[in-house]
């Protein structure tokens, strides 16, 4: 079955670096974009970035436009968010997900499979 | 940016009840190419992550009970759940997936009364 595991999180300071890894199982990975999504404490969803199967193709959320970069290594099945220049903003929930489809690109961008989530928590 | 609104942002009902959540968004979210609505719900549970529940606006997910149910076109959404179980108990959140950047409706919170 579809496993996606989200580590990397913890606390790190304002104006400071951290990058998430997805781990994905039970699927082929290199075959579907992905995507990541963070809730803030006790707030609703947020999309952030979303990368194609082969990595080639890459859209962000404004907010994070120039700090954050969406990567993937399909060799390793993993999927990662470098975060830099971290704001107390960016305290949330990161989750990875992945869309229903294989070997589509911006057609149905929904969310088919969800890891739990890693807590990124800034503070100054 | 699309914008969508639930309404109500909370919502106690019953046992066996309907429960009605609406989404509205602030453009069209029908591609008139292929006739389909880009929008999906999910549910949330404390301590968890979201669930798809529905895709298309109205094509509900292998596992999902008969219960719930999707529905509108274009601008207006109704996410149903006839008969209120107490596992429904969830915060609820519909998503358009027209264009970037991907929007979130605030989430509506279930409740039984």
């Amino acid at each position: 079955q579809v496993q996606l595991v989200e580590s990397g999180g913890g606390v790190v300071q304002t104006g400071r670096s951290l990058r998430l890894s997805c781990a994905a199982s039970g699927f082929t990975f290199s075959s579907f974009a992905m995507h990541w999504v963070r809730q803030a404490p006790g707030k609703g969803l947020e999309w952030m970035a979303t990368i194609s199967s082969d990595g080639s193709n890459k859209y962000y959320e404004d907010s994070v436009k120039g700090r954050f970069t969406i990567s993937r290594d399909n060799s390793k099945n993993t999927l990662y968010l470098q975060m830099n220049s971290l704001r107390a903003d960016d305290t949330a929930v990161y989750y990875c997900a992945k869309v229903p489809y294989s070997n589509s690109w911006l057609y149905a961008e929904y969310f088919h499979h969800w890891g739990q989530g890693t807590l990124v928590t800034v503070s100054s | 940016d699309i914008v969508l609104t639930q309404s109500p942002d909370s919502l106690a009902v019953s046992l066996g009840e309907r429960a009605t959540i609406n989404c509205k968004s602030s453009q069209r979210i029908l591609y008139t190419s292929n006739n389909k609505n880009y929008l999906a719900w999910y549910q949330q549970k404390p301590g968890q992550p979201p669930k798809l529940l529905i895709s298309w606006a109205s094509t509900r997910e292998s596992g999902v009970p008969d219960r719930f149910s999707g529905s509108g076109s274009g601008t207006d959404f109704t996410l149903t759940i006839s008969s209120l179980q107490a596992e429904d108990v969830a915060v609820y959140y519909c998503q358009q997936y027209y264009s970037t950047p991907y929007t979130f409706g605030q989430g509506t919170k279930l409740e039984i009364k």
